[in-house]
């Protein structure tokens, strides 16, 4: 089955900062690739997803970037804000419509 | 706008009860999926429903464990003679159809004595 490695686990950035989450998968036939922001207490919230199609999709300050050659997606955050300090979570799947395999989780800090 | 809903938020119980989980999907989303997320760790994914069929189950989903989607729109979890193990957050995510997202609830953090 389809195994999803994160790093770092934690990540401190000072504010005004960029904050780069990298992934790798194993599965080469996986083709969905969404990241979650999870905050305490809370369940995981989608924040921007890419398909096997695209190579990178902005959202404002978040960017994604998919190498399916080297199976690794990367997750970018520029001019970070405190409010951006949470758990994100990378996640692969071969069906967008299935069940999705995540990573470990990114504990990112903000600090002003 | 009404997210996934999941019900209680808390649960506390001694070993070797049963619980069950309760949770509201976004409407008119077809499939439902349950996920088993531990402290430090990523969600995992236990089982998923199109409508009220279960499509698929995963070997985490031990015999103590059942769900049900029984009218395609809300669904249960339930969790016979609960282990200290099942300490974990159950998560429940919504999609509306292929090539959709998968949306969260908040979970049902659950504790055993």
């Amino acid at each position: 089955g389809e195994n999803v490695e994160q790093h770092p686990s934690t990540l401190s950035v000072q504010e005004g900062d960029s904050a780069v989450i990298k992934c790798t998968y194993s599965d080469s036939a996986s083709n969905y690739f969404p990241w979650y922001k999870q905050e305490l207490g809370k369940g995981p919230q989608l924040i921007i997803d890419i398909r096997s199609n695209v190579g990178e999709k902005k959202d404002q300050r978040i960017a994604v970037t998919l190498n399916k050659t080297a199976k690794h997606f990367s997750l970018h955050i520029t001019e970070t804000q405190p409010e951006d300090s949470a758990v994100y979570f990378c996640a692969a799947t071969t069906d967008s419509w299935g069940k999705l395999q995540f990573g470990a989780g990114t504990q990112v800090v903000v600090t002003p | 706008d009404t997210g996934v809903s999941q019900n209680p938020r808390h649960k506390i119980t001694k070993r070797g009860q049963n619980v069950t989980f309760r949770c509201d999907p976004i409407s008119e989303h077809n499939r439902l999926y349950w996920y088993r997320q531990t402290l430090g760790q990523g969600p995992e994914f236990l089982t998923y429903f199109q409508n009220e069929a279960q499509l698929e189950k995963s070997r985490l989903l031990s015999d103590r464990f059942s769900a049900e989607r029984p009218k395609g729109s809300f669904s249960t979890l339930e969790i016979q003679r609960t282990e200290q193990g099942d300490s974990a957050m159950y998560l429940c995510a919504s999609s509306f159809r292929s090539n959709q997202p998968q949306h969260f609830g908040d979970g049902t953090r659950l504790s055993i004595l």
